[in-house]
């Protein structure tokens, strides 16, 4: 059963870059859409990109001139930058799988890590 | 950009009711991107419905989602004391994940 362990700098002060790393473990790297969401205190989920084995991206508009995802297919592995950190970067990072595009699981995040909380405090 | 309406913004109910949590989009969608999830306090979510009907593996048949036109159902049958939660619908478009802003089912 695939797991994902994510790691990486839980407090930085504002015009900081966030740095994050998931690890995916018991599975299949290629052939996937890794993706990050993040979710601030006490309030809902928001998207923030995906990347494939290959390097292809895909990201939120709303955040895409801040974000850059990475893909590290040789320890399996792929990172979240997100430039220019403010107060309202803080919240709980998670990173996914996008189900492959041979399954039913397409258009959803159907395996999920257990998040990491990140503070954005002077 | 489509929008993801949920209402309400929490409910309360008793364990062993029934639960009635709605996803409106703003916009016509198709039905196959359409998703909810369950999150439990300090959890992570966990995906119930896909394709806004089929049960992930591992849910139960008391789960069940339903559309029509825009308006998206998820309901829940019977209530258990673990489904008291936060649950959120999911749309995929333009290569993009939308969420709406989630539903809190309390006990009463």
């Amino acid at each position: 059963q695939v797991q994902l362990q994510q790691w990486g700098a839980g407090l930085l002060k504002p015009s900081e870059t966030l740095s994050l790393t998931c690890g995916v473990y018991g599975g299949s790297f290629n052939g996937y859409y890794w993706s990050w969401i993040r979710q601030p205190p006490g309030k809902g989920l928001e998207w923030i990109g995906e990347i494939n084995h290959s390097g292809s991206t895909n990201y939120n508009p709303s955040l895409k001139s801040r974000v850059t995802i990475s893909v590290d297919t040789s320890n399996n592995q792929f990172s979240l930058k997100l430039s220019s950190v403010t107060a309202a970067d803080t919240g709980v990072y998670y990173c996914g799988r996008r189900g492959g595009s041979w399954t039913a699981y397409y258009y959803v995040i159907d395996v999920w890590g257990r998040g990491t909380t990140v503070t954005v405090s002077s | 950009e489509i929008v993801l309406t949920q209402s309400p913004g929490t409910l309360s109910l008793s364990p062993g009711e029934r639960a009635t949590l709605s996803c409106r989009a703003s916009q016509s969608v198709t039905s196959s991107y359409l998703a909810w999830y369950q999150q439990r306090p300090g959890q992570a979510p966990r995906l119930l419905i896909y394709a806004a009907s089929r049960r992930a593996t591992g849910i139960p048949d008391r789960i069940s989602g339903t559309e029509s036109g825009t308006d998206f159902t998820l309901t829940i049958s019977r209530l258990e004391p673990e489904d008291f939660a936060v649950y959120y619908c999911q749309q995929y478009g333009s290569s993009s994940f939308i969420f709406g802003q989630g539903t809190k089912l309390e006990i009463k």
